[in-house]
């Protein structure tokens, strides 16, 4: 069965470096999306990327969080310069074309541990 | 703003017996609900889309129900087994977004004992 993977599935960093956490969704996915979960807490959106561009994003994800789609294959979650409460399970999650009545598919996770 | 409740407190029922978890939501009318389960420390897997328009919807051992007027959705699974404890997760769509966009309940942890 297809899926989408995530590496690392674990990062530990220092307060203040960059990080990218990578995800390959599933390949006739159009739709992708990074969520997080802080431990104990909901599952909550990030931002979403259609058409090589963000859809949508939410007030989480302010101008020290990027993403991109490189290569067709690869998408990437960029943290420019991490805080103590970036700390998360950070999930990527693909749709297949049709909005409406998609599922989500999500990898297995990438915690980050800032210290 | 939209919010959706699930109940907090962790259910536990004997094996066999069916497990009922509830999701309730305020301030939109959704056109669908979708209940995902979350395995500790792993990502929230689908189960069950139910849509606006149908009352009930029925996969295996899991049924889901879908009540417009209460905004509630109620999740069984019937003849549980061990291997059903997790967190279940009740996701709405986002009420203005036309980008997939999903808002979870904080999910409600149920353990079966044999």
């Amino acid at each position: 069965e297809p899926e989408v993977t995530q590496t690392p599935s674990h990062q530990v960093t220092q307060m203040g470096q960059e990080v990218i956490l990578r995800c390959v969704p599933i390949s006739n996915h159009l739709y992708f999306y990074w969520y997080r979960q802080i431990l104990g807490q909901k599952v909550e959106f990030l931002v979403s990327f259609y058409n090589n561009e963000i859809s949508e994003k939410s007030e989480i994800f302010d101008d020290q969080f990027s993403v991109e789609r490189p290569d067709g294959s690869n998408f990437t979650l960029k943290i420019r310069s991490t805080k103590l409460e970036d700390s998360a399970m950070y999930f990527c999650a693909s749709l297949t074309g049709s909005l409406g009545t998609g599922e989500l598919f999500f990898g297995e996770g990438s915690r980050l541990t800032v210290l | 703003s939209q919010k959706i409740e699930q109940n907090s407190e962790a259910l536990n029922i004997q094996e066999g017996k069916t497990a009922t978890l509830t999701c309730n939501y305020t301030n939109y009318s959704p056109a669908y609900l979708q209940w995902y389960r979350q395995d500790p420390g792993r990502g929230p897997v689908f189960l069950l889309l139910i849509r606006e328009n149908e009352k009930e919807k029925r996969k295996e051992r899991l049924k889901v129900t879908f009540d417009t007027t209460l905004k509630q959705s109620l999740f069984h699974i019937t003849a549980s087994q061990p291997a059903d404890s997790a967190t279940y997760l009740c996701a709405l769509p986002h009420g203005s977004s036309n980008t997939g966009k999903l808002i979870f309940g904080q999910g409600t942890t149920l353990q079966v004992k044999p």
